[in-house]
């Protein structure tokens, strides 16, 4: 399995609060991404990095943003929570172009909003 | 828009039996396409198709890609209670930054 964790593994929270979703990993892959999964939608890229300070946008990124200061860590951050953004949340990296773009990925986060 | 339609939604067997899953695409500058398994957790890793390799098998479970057509299939034959999972295909192509485009997956449950 690859190196990849996710913490906290579940949270509740209140509306309103702000949020931060953190994915590390140790095997030193140049691309790391944010996904949500929901029922009836799949799984919808949020954000994604191509290298250290290096992100940009995925499909639903509207509250949510991210940051990634070192190679081997990517935050995820909820500015104020609502119950929309109720989610399993994984996190997945790949080592960039060609056969290496398999994305792997980690064991989620279940995120629930009240 | 990139696109990937998976189908059927959902298929109920029963152990034994061989079934096929389906995934079409319409992408622009396609690069790969990937099979994943996702029991109740994480997506892993099954198979990547490229042009220069359509065709993949790992024990029962084989894949092929046609690229005229914009589809691929992924077989499983002789059916067992721990093939049950939702299947998802994914689709790497559109702009560069390696970004992959998943289908909504298919829900296949095996019967003892």
């Amino acid at each position: 399995d690859a190196g990849i964790t996710q913490s906290p593994r579940h949270k509740v929270t209140e509306t309103g609060t702000p949020v931060t979703l953190r994915c590390h990993q140790t095997e030193n892959h140049r691309y790391m991404y944010w996904y949500r999964q929901d029922p009836g939608h799949g799984l919808r890229l949020i954000h994604y990095s191509y290298g250290v300070k290096d992100t940009d946008k995925g499909e639903v990124s509207d509250g949510y943003s991210v940051s990634r200061s070192k190679t081997e860590d990517f935050l995820l951050t909820l500015e104020s929570a609502t119950s929309s953004q109720t989610s399993v949340y994984f996190c997945a990296i790949s080592e960039g172009p060609g056969s290496q773009e398999t994305q792997y990925f980690g064991p989620g986060t279940r995120l629930l909003v009240l | 828009e990139d696109k990937v339609v998976q189908s059927p939604l959902s298929l109920v067997v029963h152990e034994g039996d061989t079934v096929t899953l389906n995934c079409s695409y319409e992408v622009t500058n396609f690069r790969s396409l990937l099979w994943y398994k996702q029991e109740k957790k994480a997506p892993t890793f099954l198979f990547m198709l490229t042009s220069s390799g359509i065709e993949k098998k790992s024990g029962r479970l084989s894949s092929i890609l046609d690229k005229k057509e914009l589809f691929s299939i992924l077989n499983i034959t002789a059916t067992q209670t721990g093939d049950s999972a939702v299947y998802l295909c994914a689709v790497g192509g559109g702009g560069s930054n390696y970004k992959l485009t998943f289908g909504k997956g298919t829900l296949l449950t095996v019967n003892p």
